[in-house]
């Protein structure tokens, strides 16, 4: 069966740091892989999108970057962390644009 | 422009009453509904999907989803609620894109 990870569960972080945020998905191959974050009370925002390695789709413009270096791989960065990037952030895979999305249990980040 | 909305931010039911949730949404072709989960610090978890075919739709845990094309509408429900279905709903759709779309949820509170 298909399981997906990620870590940490918990970060706080200053305002200005960097940031790497891990998915790794199991038991499939070459799925479409997301990056959504949700911030208190509201709905979900997709930020980026993979359905390949190295290939990657954003949807917002701000100061996160998404990579993809390994099939299963998804990776969440930041150069300069904002107040406004905190949140919960979940990454997602599914088997096909038309699938449904698989959710990771999240990452609750805070940014001081 | 496509969306998805969930008129009730915050429903409160007794357990063993009746629930439905609803769901509209605003979308010229075919759409892909989904209906998600999320306990509170957790990932989201997939109830129920509706590609095609019968437009009632079972789901686990108990809950079922009508499709109406005449109404954009993709209501869940579910017979007699129990306590554990405490949680946030969130519908989705799936656009033509590689882009699903999730209206802001609707938080549900059971009553002893």
């Amino acid at each position: 069966s298909q399981t997906i990870h990620q870590w940490p569960a918990t970060l706080v972080q200053p305002v200005g740091s960097p940031l790497s945020l891990e998915c790794t998905v199991e038991g499939t191959s070459n799925p479409n892989l997301y990056w959504y974050r949700q911030a208190a009370g509201r709905g979900l925002q997709l930020l980026f999108y993979s359905v390949g390695i190295g290939q990657i789709s954003s949807e917002v413009p701000q100061n996160l970057s998404a990579s993809r270096p390994q099939d299963r791989q998804f990776i969440l960065s930041s150069k300069k962390l904002l107040l406004s990037d905190s949140g919960f952030y979940l990454c997602a895979w599914s088997a096909g644009i038309y699938n449904e999305q698989f959710f990771g249990p999240g990452t609750r980040l805070t940014v001081l | 422009a496509q969306s998805v909305t969930q008129p009730d931010i915050h429903i409160t039911v007794s357990e063993g009453a009746s629930l439905e949730l609803r769901c509209n949404y605003s979308y010229g072709a075919t759409p892909y509904l989904f209906w998600y989960v999320q306990s509170p610090g957790q990932g989201l978890q997939l109830l129920l999907k509706y590609f095609s075919g019968d437009t009632l739709v079972q789901g686990i845990k108990g809950f079922e989803a009508e499709f109406k094309r005449s109404q954009s509408s993709f209501n869940l429900r579910k017979p007699s609620v129990h306590w554990s279905d405490a949680a946030e709903y969130f519908c989705a759709v799936v656009l033509n894109n590689n882009d699903m779309r999730f209206g802001a949820g609707t938080r549900l509170t059971v009553k002893p």
